[in-house]
């Protein structure tokens, strides 16, 4: 497989449920990244991943964990979320040479997540 | 706070015509990056332009091709022979920090009539 790939396409759960999302980048690349897009809303930067390392959290709740056992794979763990948590989770990676190189950031097709 | 703005939530073209995607920008940064991405049915966002601020020279990919104002911080996009694929949505987005996320406007929904 080559890109980006997320895994489940689509997730419906409960209020108390716990679920994961998967993210795994075939591309080599260092950086990892969660994204939230919501309708009529620009897409949110949630978690930034360097190096397997948490660099950014942008005040996501904590219902919402993410995980990075290694550079190539990265996890979105839910827990007790709430109706308005439902959105498209996309994941994407780039190669993060430390400063504003322009990298490209490539993206998987998302994770499209029902709270009911 | 960094902000991209995209005042056209919706635009239409006939194909094989131009049509043009406005994007505005906020940063007090000297050093960054402009992006235009499309996000197609398929849900997964695709790079279709990038733009290095320190450069004056427009960005240009076959078809697609940027205005580039710095002093305005104004970066429209235009689609010159449109295409019944071009039909997406398209975002512009810039660095933020000096690293590589990025922050992204909420879109414009191009629709391209046959």
């Amino acid at each position: 497989e080559t890109g980006v790939t997320q895994t489940p396409r689509h997730l419906v759960m409960g209020m108390t449920n716990k679920k994961s999302l998967k993210c795994e980048q075939h591309l080599g690349h260092n950086a990892m990244y969660w994204y939230k897009q919501s309708a009529k809303k620009p897409l949110e930067l949630m978690f930034v991943y360097n190096f397997k390392e948490q660099t950014e959290n942008n005040s996501v709740p904590s219902r919402f964990s993410p995980e990075c056992p290694n550079s190539s794979h990265l996890f979105l763990h839910l827990h007790t979320l709430q109706p308005e948590d439902s959105a498209l989770y996309l994941c994407a990676s780039s190669q993060d040479e430390g400063r504003a190189g322009g990298a490209e950031a490539f993206f998987g097709q998302g994770t499209r997540l029902t709270v009911v | 706070a960094q902000t991209v703005t995209q005042s056209q939530p919706e635009m239409s073209v006939q194909e094989a015509e131009t049509v043009t995607l406005s994007c505005t920008y906020d940063t007090s940064e000297s050093d960054y990056y402009l992006f235009w991405y499309k996000q197609p049915p398929s849900r997964q966002m695709i790079l279709v332009i990038r733009q290095e601020a320190y450069k004056q020279q427009n960005a240009t990919e076959n078809r697609f091709s940027v205005n580039f104002q710095k002093a305005a911080k104004s970066f429209s996009l235009k689609i010159s022979d449109s295409q019944l694929g071009d039909a997406a949505m398209y975002f512009c987005a810039q660095t933020q920090g000096g690293s590589e996320k990025l922050v992204f406007g909420k879109g414009t929904k191009l629709t391209v009539n046959p």
